[in-house]
């Protein structure tokens, strides 16, 4: 059964502080991992795939890096607009088309 | 807007009643996923159409639910009898075969 684990469940920052979200997973063939943003009350917003160890994404503030355990969203000098939860989902060969999600990042950058 | 829309976004209901929601998906996507999600955890998939088939129902989603996408545009999510334990937000998304899904805004279903 594919298992995906977020870390840490909460993180608070000050703004400018710079920190790392781990998303690691067990999974029988990874065909994909994904990261979404998600605020409050509202449905999550697509921020990136990964598909291969060693490699990375850039938005912004924030780069999604991969290898064959985990991923890493990094968020580089915060602003309290980046507070949302932050969620890490895999497709993966024996899922087909559904996507299976950690719990989440819940960030709060503070100003 | 192009995005994926749901309507109702938010949905009150006494046990026992039914209950049903409508996704329109982003017009060129032809599959469309429907996903639960209960506060503090991450969403959870139900069930999946690729134009108007079916393809894939979660073995947690049980008989008091039953989707449809008649056309293979909008698609419609039916509680029946619904039990307190239904209570979250229903999330549908939508995308190309092999490509990101891009997710509504969600119902948000309260069961008294």
């Amino acid at each position: 059964e594919d298992q995906v684990t977020q870390s840490p469940e909460a993180l608070r920052l000050q703004e400018g502080e710079s920190s790392s979200l781990n998303c690691s997973y067990t999974v029988s063939g990874l065909r994909g991992l994904f990261w979404y943003r998600q605020d409050p009350g509202k449905g999550p917003e697509f921020l990136f795939t990964l598909y291969s160890a060693g490699e990375e994404k850039e938005k912004e503030r924030l780069k999604a890096t991969l290898t064959k355990k985990e991923s890493f969203l990094h968020i580089t000098a915060p602003k309290p607009e980046d507070s949302a939860t932050y969620l890490c989902a895999v497709r993966t060969e024996t899922s087909g088309s559904r996507l299976t999600f950690g719990e989440g990042t819940q960030l709060t950058v503070n100003p | 807007d192009t995005g994926v829309s749901q309507d109702p976004r938010h949905k009150i209901t006494k046990r026992g009643q039914n209950v049903t929601f409508r996704c329109d998906p982003i017009s060129e996507h032809n599959r469309l996923y429907w996903y639960r999600q209960t506060l503090g955890q991450g969403p959870e998939f139900l069930t999946y159409f690729q134009n108007e088939a079916q393809l894939e129902k979660s073995r947690l989603l049980s008989d008091r639910f039953s989707a449809e996408r008649p056309k293979g545009s909008f698609s419609t999510l039916e509680i029946q009898r619904t039990e307190q334990g239904d209570s979250a937000m229903y999330l549908c998304a939508s995308s190309l075969i092999r490509y990101e899904q891009f997710f509504g805004p969600g119902t948000r279903l309260t069961v008294l």
